[in-house]
């Protein structure tokens, strides 16, 4: 399977804790996407790299979220200190330099924070 | 900033041809998306207009209208697989991909 891949797919943690998610572009592509889903709503954007280049951060992202993209193949979420109302489902997305705007989505990662 | 509207909820009856309606104000544009995303799934891309017209692929066709702000995705021969949310998206001027909040669809018999 060579498309986009996220792990773990599920996570439910206790308020407070911290928790990492991992996102697995399709190889080709150089730009990588976090987005935040909830229930009813459209995905929200949080992040984006251009190689290892982290471009953009939406405003809305506090300081408790960090990404990585080291070497520019793999991509890291952290969201440190968790409250409940970061639970959501935390989606990846990869496209190449040519594709603006066509995104490949990954499965997700499902956040509950209890 | 972007503002993207798109109504809640849209019900059809199998067969039929159904229009879902997008109206956007960006400060910039490169281009508007429609995306598909069935119930627990991620969203997959379906169709990209760049230039006022209809796009047509397959059962799916797109339509923009940039002076009017306002793009329409059109579902032809409609079938149950197609109940799913449909989601409109700008890029406005920059790298990041906006979406609204979709439009539930439910295809009926």
């Amino acid at each position: 399977d060579t498309g986009v891949s996220q792990n773990p797919r599920h996570k439910i943690t206790k308020r407070g804790q911290n928790v990492t998610f991992r996102c697995d572009p399709i190889s080709e592509h150089n730009r990588l996407y976090w987005y935040r889903q909830t229930l009813g709503q459209g995905p929200e954007f949080l992040t984006y790299f251009q190689n290892e280049a982290q471009l953009e951060k939406s405003r809305l992202l506090s300081d408790r979220f960090s990404a990585e993209r080291p070497k520019g193949s793999f991509s890291t979420l952290e969201i440190q200190r968790t409250e409940q109302g970061d639970s959501a489902m935390y989606l990846c997305a990869s496209s190449s330099w040519r594709g603006l705007g066509e995104l490949f989505f990954g499965e997700g990662s499902r956040l509950t924070v209890l | 900033g972007q503002n993207i509207d798109q109504p809640t909820e849209m019900t059809a009856t199998e067969g039929a041809i159904v229009q879902i309606n997008c109206t956007y104000q960006t400060s910039g544009f490169n281009g508007l998306f429609w995306y598909q995303q069935h119930a627990g799934e991620a969203p997959t891309f379906l169709s990209y207009n760049v230039l006022d017209g209809l796009e047509e692929k397959g059962r799916f066709s797109s339509f923009l209208s940039r002076s009017k702000g306002y793009s329409y995705l059109l579902l032809k021969e409609l079938q149950m697989k197609d109940s799913a949310s449909y989601l409109c998206a700008t890029t406005g001027g920059g790298n990041k991909l906006t979406f609204g909040t979709g439009t539930q669809l439910k295809v009926e018999l």
